[in-house]
């Protein structure tokens, strides 16, 4: 089993809906977390970091559950420029430090 | 201000040969990582530099591998001899990262390297 874990999808939605994607880790030691996005044949670039409390960035929610070790994130309202891979990132600071991107969630949004 | 610069983008090569990719991260990032990327998967951390210092490289096959950032600034990551399974894109990345700072280790990604081992 891979210690983060994603849903590759693709989810196929239509734009305006809303949508939201899990992934889930394995180490209860994982400390920092964030979401990146990715477009097709580029690099990945940071969407969100992800706080305890939940946080928002516009149409974007992401939410972290240390109980049941998942992260979360929720767009609303999507747009077509939505469309993209999205990966999750976990980070340990422990003395062997990790840094685990997931396999990453594809998302389309049709018209 | 420049963001992370990689080079070549491309790169054809037959298995067996050398090879080498050069990153120059961004002014004042301390931390810069290689990682490799193979299509439909997230990237895979290679090794990560504080400064000069490689602080985590368990995931570097160094039988083939290697890497330098000497000075702390530029790196290079070398492969040789290349097989044909190290075919992938190759990303490197830095951050900022300073002691005592809340938010840490917010990676800006360089355009990566694609490989192609024949």
């Amino acid at each position: 089993r891979k210690e983060v874990e994603q849903d590759p999808g693709p989810f196929n939605v239509p734009e305006g809906a809303t949508v939201a994607f899990n992934c889930t880790y394995s180490n209860s030691a994982s400390q920092s977390f964030f979401w990146y996005r990715q477009d097709c044949r580029k690099e990945p670039k940071l969407l969100m970091s992800v706080y305890s409390s939940g946080n928002e960035d516009g149409r974007f929610t992401a939410q972290l559950n240390r109980a049941s070790q998942y992260i979360s994130l929720l767009i609303r309202d999507s747009k077509l420029s939505d469309s993209a891979t999205y990966l999750c990132v976990v980070y340990r600071y422990s003395s062997a430090s990790k840094i685990i991107f997931g396999s990453g969630t594809r998302l389309s949004i049709r018209p | 201000e420049a963001g992370v610069v990689q080079s070549p983008r491309y790169k054809i090569i037959e298995k067996k040969q050398p090879v080498a990719f050069w990153c120059n991260p961004i002014s004042g990032h301390n931390t810069l990582y290689w990682y490799r990327q193979n299509l439909g998967q997230g990237p895979e951390l290679l090794i990560r530099y504080e400064n000069e210092e490689a602080v985590d490289d368990s995931q570097l096959p160094k039988d083939r591998f290697s890497a330098e950032r000497l000075k702390g600034v530029d790196s290079t990551l070398k492969i040789q001899p290349a097989e044909l399974g190290d075919s992938a894109v190759y990303l490197c990345a830095s951050s900022r990262d300073r002691k005592g700072e809340d938010v840490k280790n917010i990676q800006y990604f360089g355009a990566g390297t694609r490989l192609s081992v024949l």
